[in-house]
């Protein structure tokens, strides 16, 4: 039972470069996530899509797009990285967005040079 | 833009102590408050949940208290264990609309000593 997946786990990147997060999950949720984790900040919205079709900004979505390509999958992309979107991403799931447990991947370790 | 402010930043507990970590926030029209519990490289997982019809809510040895007049909510950890050294998040969200989103305190990193 995966739960939610990501891909890649780590990858570095040069400044200017651009690179698309994979993020799957096989729980029939109908919302996904996509969130940053800096140290000492906590986990900050970037985007969501609350359902299939939709996608919505969190809070910190400049420099970032998404795409919820179907139900099961919703990519994060960088198209010019920059050193300030080092961080650790993380995707995540619910059932729906009404106070509902969310499932969160193991991560993508994301440095920009 | 609404807050969840979270303390203590980190925790040092001897084993079999109880640790205890609290939050705090402003939109009084929440009415949801999970605690994740995250390990290193890991991402992190629904703990414990309360809604705000309720003043204590106990899993094991993990207790939600909630303070609604006080807008304040707290983990404990009974009899904490090596084992529970994590960094823990508590969140809070409203149903519906805008708000929809949890919203994440900054984490405390806990430690527990044998």
């Amino acid at each position: 039972n995966a739960g939610v997946t990501q891909t890649p786990k780590f990858q570095v990147l040069k400044t200017g470069q651009s690179m698309t997060l994979q993020c799957a999950q096989d729980m029939n949720h109908n919302s996904m996530y996509w969130y940053r984790q800096d140290p000492g900040m906590g986990l900050r919205l970037i985007y969501y899509s609350a359902s299939e079709g939709t996608t919505d900004k969190g809070e910190v979505p400049n420099g970032y797009n998404v795409s919820r390509l179907n139900k099961r999958e919703f990519s994060l992309r960088l198209e010019s990285a920059a050193p300030s979107q080092t961080s650790v991403y993380f995707c995540a799931s619910s059932k729906n967005r009404d106070n509902q447990p969310q499932h969160f991947g193991d991560g993508t370790r994301l440095s920009i040079l | 833009q609404q807050q969840v402010k979270q303390s203590p930043q980190s925790l040092i507990v001897q084993k079999g102590g109880i640790s205890i970590i609290n939050c705090a926030y402003e939109n009084t029209a929440f009415d949801y408050f999970p605690w994740y519990q995250q390990f290193p490289g890991k991402g992190p997982a629904l703990l414990i949940a309360i809604r705000p019809d309720v003043s204590e809510k106990k899993e094991g040895r993990f207790t939600i208290s909630f303070n609604k007049s006080a807008k304040q909510f707290s983990l404990h950890i009974m009899d904490s264990q090596p084992g529970d050294s994590a960094t823990y998040f508590c969140a809070a969200s409203r149903a519906g609309g805008s708000q929809g989103n949890l919203i994440f305190g900054k984490g405390t990193k806990l430690s527990v000593k044998p």
